[in-house]
């Protein structure tokens, strides 16, 4: 489970596993933003879930919100090597200005 | 298409030296951020900004100023630049703060020597 200034966690996993990434968060927030970093670019938005939603998804990508446990999840099927990178969570803190990142988790998914 | 862009790519500079970061954003959006990021961590908030002209401290300010002249740019200014500010520094943008997705630009890698 992610979040804070520890270090960034590491997963890895083989071709064709499902996997899933917990995040938890330690005050209120309206949304819950999955970002996904490849190595030498920005982070790049995957998936936003709102307070009102319990799940969303996209492709093989599915996102989970409990707003009573303050935690999130980001599930990936049938993994591929494309979906190697840093995944990030982030809400929107507690002044809804801005986002407050998590310390992501690095996925490795091998041939 | 919309985007954000940074300049430069990467710098080197000198410790005690004056550095500045520019963002430029064409997604017509209100605020921009400057974010850290640590070998190994998450990104952390230095500034923002929700309108031209007017810029908010963040979680970690401490060493920085930052600047909005126009809707479109944000610059990030190192006045002594020290060796514990090398890191990558990433600008984004979005609509309307925390709530809305984020545009983020492909980072400035700063090494201070």
């Amino acid at each position: 489970s992610q979040w804070g200034e520890e270090n960034l966690q590491a997963l890895s996993i083989q071709e064709g596993e499902d996997v899933t990434m917990n995040c938890s968060y330690k005050t209120y927030t309206t949304v819950v933003h999955w970002y996904r970093q490849d190595s030498g670019r920005g982070p790049a938005l995957i998936i936003l879930i709102r307070s009102n939603e319990r799940e969303k998804r996209s492709g093989r990508l599915r996102a989970t919100l409990d707003t009573s446990s303050q935690s999130s999840s980001l599930s990936i099927t049938a993994a591929q090597c494309e979906d190697t990178a840093v995944y990030f969570c982030a809400t929107d803190g507690t002044g809804g200005y801005k986002v407050v990142f998590g310390s992501g988790t690095r996925l490795l998914v091998s041939p | 298409e919309a985007a954000v862009t940074q300049s430069p790519r990467s710098k080197v500079a000198v410790t005690g030296g004056k550095v500045t970061l520019s963002c430029h954003q064409t997604n017509n959006h209100d605020y921009m951020y400057w974010y850290r990021q640590d070998t190994g961590h998450g990104l952390r908030l230095i500034h923002y900004s929700y309108v031209a002209d007017s810029t908010e401290k963040g979680d970690i300010p401490d060493g920085y100023k930052a600047s909005r002249p126009s809707q479109e740019n944000f610059s990030l200014i190192l006045e002594l630049a020290s060796l514990s500010q090398t890191a990558v520094y990433f600008c984004a943008s979005s609509a309307a703060g925390g709530g809305s997705d984020y545009t983020f630009g492909s980072g400035t890698r700063l090494l201070v020597i």
